[in-house]
């Protein structure tokens, strides 16, 4: 079945360090791959998208995600975190008539 | 600014009442979607519309019905045959039908608990 993994629920970083969020898909063809990022009680921004070609990707935010084929990766990074990332991230994979969504990733900041 | 707006953003039902959760937006875009987030479980999708006057049901229909009478409108009827329908409820749109990458835009969500 076409899935999507997020396998960290809570990751807690200081300010300042740097990120990652994993995130891992099933899908047969490649994807089309999505970050989006959802603060409390909000509804879902789009951090980045992956389509093609080069598999780095740069978003908003100082945000950037790597699509790995061989690992069915999407990985989200950023270098320095900022106390203001402090949220929910989703990875969410294009299915053709719906968004697969992964079950987020809720990241918590230090002063 | 286009947008997606959702009303009421907290709404409250008593068991055996249906509710009616609104979504408008004014960007234009053909497709529309609901989804539901309940906590550790990311969104799942209950209806989408393709098109004005056609609609499909998601993974999570049951309990829920949708109209698409006007293509900036897609309201969301919670009925109390859902049994469980206390959640954070997100509309969606996109320029198309999810595919090729069409990117999906949401609301700011609406809060049903039910008393």
């Amino acid at each position: 079945a076409q899935s999507v993994t997020q396998p960290d629920i809570h990751i807690t970083v200081s300010e300042g360090a740097s990120l990652e969020l994993r995130c891992n898909y099933s899908y047969g063809a490649t994807p089309y791959l999505f970050w989006y990022v959802q603060s409390p009680g909000q509804g879902l921004q789009l951090l980045l998208k992956y389509f093609s070609g080069d598999t780095l990707v740069q978003g908003i935010k100082g945000f950037e995600a790597e699509f790995k084929r061989s690992q069915s990766s999407f990985n989200l990074r950023k270098p320095s975190v900022h106390w203001s990332d402090a949220a929910e991230y989703f990875c969410a994979v294009d299915l053709g008539n719906d968004m697969r969504f992964g079950a987020g990733t809720r990241l918590t900041v230090k002063p | 600014d286009g947008g997606i707006t959702q009303s009421p953003k907290y709404l409250f039902r008593k068991e055996g009442q249906n509710v009616t959760l609104s979504c408008e937006q004014n960007l234009n875009h053909d497709a529309m979607y609901w989804y539901r987030q309940d906590p550790g479980q990311g969104l799942r999708l209950i209806y989408y519309s393709q098109i004005v006057n056609d609609f499909q049901k998601g993974d999570i229909a049951e309990g829920y019905s949708v109209s698409r009478e006007k293509k900036e409108s897609f309201p969301l009827t919670v009925t109390s045959a859902q049994k469980n329908p206390t959640a954070f409820y997100l509309c969606a749109s996109s320029a198309q039908l999810l595919a090729h990458g069409n990117t999906i835009y949401f609301g700011e969500g609406s809060w049903l608990t039910v008393v």
